[in-house]
């Protein structure tokens, strides 16, 4: 697609349930970023994937969240056991690689209701 | 660690008014610098960043931002505003050799006719 895409576009889910949300790169960007943005808050970096190598997690508020990048494209986060102040619109974003210079480009977003 | 502060969480100004949202930022190295974007019901977008060379960048539309190392900073100015101009702006900051952008908390420009 012309650019990065996420879905779904809004999830509601009940406290303690688990929720897959998904991001589709722009095709042939290494570098790929999940970002939580809150009310009030900015945007607070959670992970990011460049290439084949080892994921930087050291966003990840807690052990509940985890994301999978398949075959270096597609990526997957997943909030386990989902709580109220998880509640926010998570944004994914890719880039060419992971050059200094090189511009992120993001999704619209899931707006992520937890009740 | 890099952190960015953006000064004020709201901004209104009125239309043709000029505006400066501040940025500032903590860091010990190199560093690279960007303005991002959201228009209502939008994604963000890149609006200008600064890499290395000339001081004062600017965008497409109006905007200059402006590096400043001996106070980090990073202020967004525009001259003359218009509504169109309405939205969130977030200044983020990547150390030289991280990958990952640290952005602000973001300024929401609202502009009155």
């Amino acid at each position: 697609g012309a650019g990065v895409s996420q879905s779904p576009s809004n999830k509601v889910t009940e406290k303690g349930k688990d929720v897959e949300l998904r991001c589709d790169p722009i095709s042939g960007h290494t570098a790929l970023y999940w970002y939580r943005q809150s009310l009030g808050q900015g945007l607070e970096f959670l992970i990011y994937f460049q290439g084949n190598s080892a994921p930087d997690k050291s966003g990840l508020p807690s052990d509940r969240f985890s994301a999978e990048r398949t075959g270096g494209s597609v990526s997957t986060l997943t909030i386990q056991r989902t709580q109220q102040e998880d509640s926010a619109v998570y944004l994914c974003a890719s880039s060419l690689d992971g050059g200094r210079n090189t511009e992120a480009f993001f999704g619209q977003g899931t707006r992520l209701t937890v009740v | 660690a890099q952190s960015v502060t953006q000064l004020d969480s709201q901004v209104p100004v009125f239309e043709e008014a000029p505006v400066e949202l501040r940025c500032n930022y903590s860091s010990s190295v190199s560093v690279y610098l960007f303005w991002y974007v959201q228009y209502p019901n939008q994604g963000l977008q890149l609006l200008l960043k600064y890499l290395s060379g000339s001081t004062l960048v600017e965008s497409i539309n109006g905007f200059e931002a402006e590096f400043n190392k001996s106070q980090t900073s990073f202020h967004l100015r525009k001259p003359s505003v218009h509504i169109s101009d309405t939205a969130e702006y977030f200044c983020a900051v990547r150390e030289g050799g991280a990958q990952k952008l640290v952005f602000g908390q973001g300024t929401r420009l609202t502009i009155n006719p």
